[in-house]
């Protein structure tokens, strides 16, 4: 089967601008998470989707950081206006249905460098 | 509240060694505990987990971890180590409930020497 697709790879941008990152995760896997890897520290958990709603968001800096997965598929991060400390490796990662006991697949990730 | 600590940035050993990384948790509950490994530029591979049942589970590439509920603790363990094992290593729990995700470690870096 296919893994979860992320992209772009790397992104370079000036603080202030906006980015946005896409993932495509597993055919039929109905959650989706999204974390935020800082170099040096452990992934931390952004916003989780079941199907399109959201389950925990607790963690997403809502006043510059949103995300949606309007048809329970495809999901978009963006970040609005970026800081320096929002450098970082952002990882997607789907689960068939939140009740999955195996460890859940990640995609590669998206490199953001903010300058 | 979930957590997870592995105490060591480092763990050096030479290649044929055994090797451990630790990692201790904190749940609420029965935990659900994983290991996942980072090449360099890549993403985060799951090598094996503890669900329930044997306290010794396997995974891949010859690595195996051991449970341990009195101590909280779920090391990572490999008999003899191989200089490709060298990589990022984390340790992640989640409660055993429908919609909770992992909670990762800060990492172990493994370095094995030739």
């Amino acid at each position: 089967e296919a893994g979860v697709a992320q992209s772009p790879r790397y992104k370079i941008i000036e603080k202030r601008q906006s980015v946005a990152f896409w993932c495509n995760p597993i055919s039929g896997h109905a959650t989706l998470y999204w974390y935020q890897q800082i170099l040096g520290q452990g992934p931390k958990l952004l916003i989780q989707f079941q199907n399109n709603g959201v389950v925990d968001d607790s963690q997403l800096p809502k006043d510059r950081f949103s995300a949606e997965r309007l048809k329970g598929v495809d999901s978009t991060l963006k970040i609005q206006p970026a800081k320096l400390e929002d450098s970082a490796v952002y990882l997607c990662a789907s689960s068939l249905e939140g009740l999955e006991r195996d460890g859940y697949t990640f995609g590669s990730g998206t490199r953001l460098t903010v300058v | 509240a979930q957590s997870v600590a592995q105490p060591e940035d480092q763990v050096n050993v030479a290649e044929g060694n055994p090797l451990t990384v630790k990692c201790t948790y904190s749940v609420s509950g029965n935990p659900y505990l994983f290991w996942y490994v980072q090449y360099p530029n890549r993403g985060l591979q799951f090598l094996l987990k503890y669900i329930t049942g044997d306290n010794l589970v396997k995974g891949s590439y010859g690595f195996e971890a051991e449970f341990n509920k009195s101590q909280t603790s779920f090391h990572l363990k490999k008999p003899s180590a191989l200089v490709s094992d060298s990589a990022l290593y984390f340790c992640a729990v989640r409660y055993n409930q429908a919609g909770t995700a992992l909670i990762f470690g800060k990492g172990t870096t493994l370095s094995v020497s030739s």
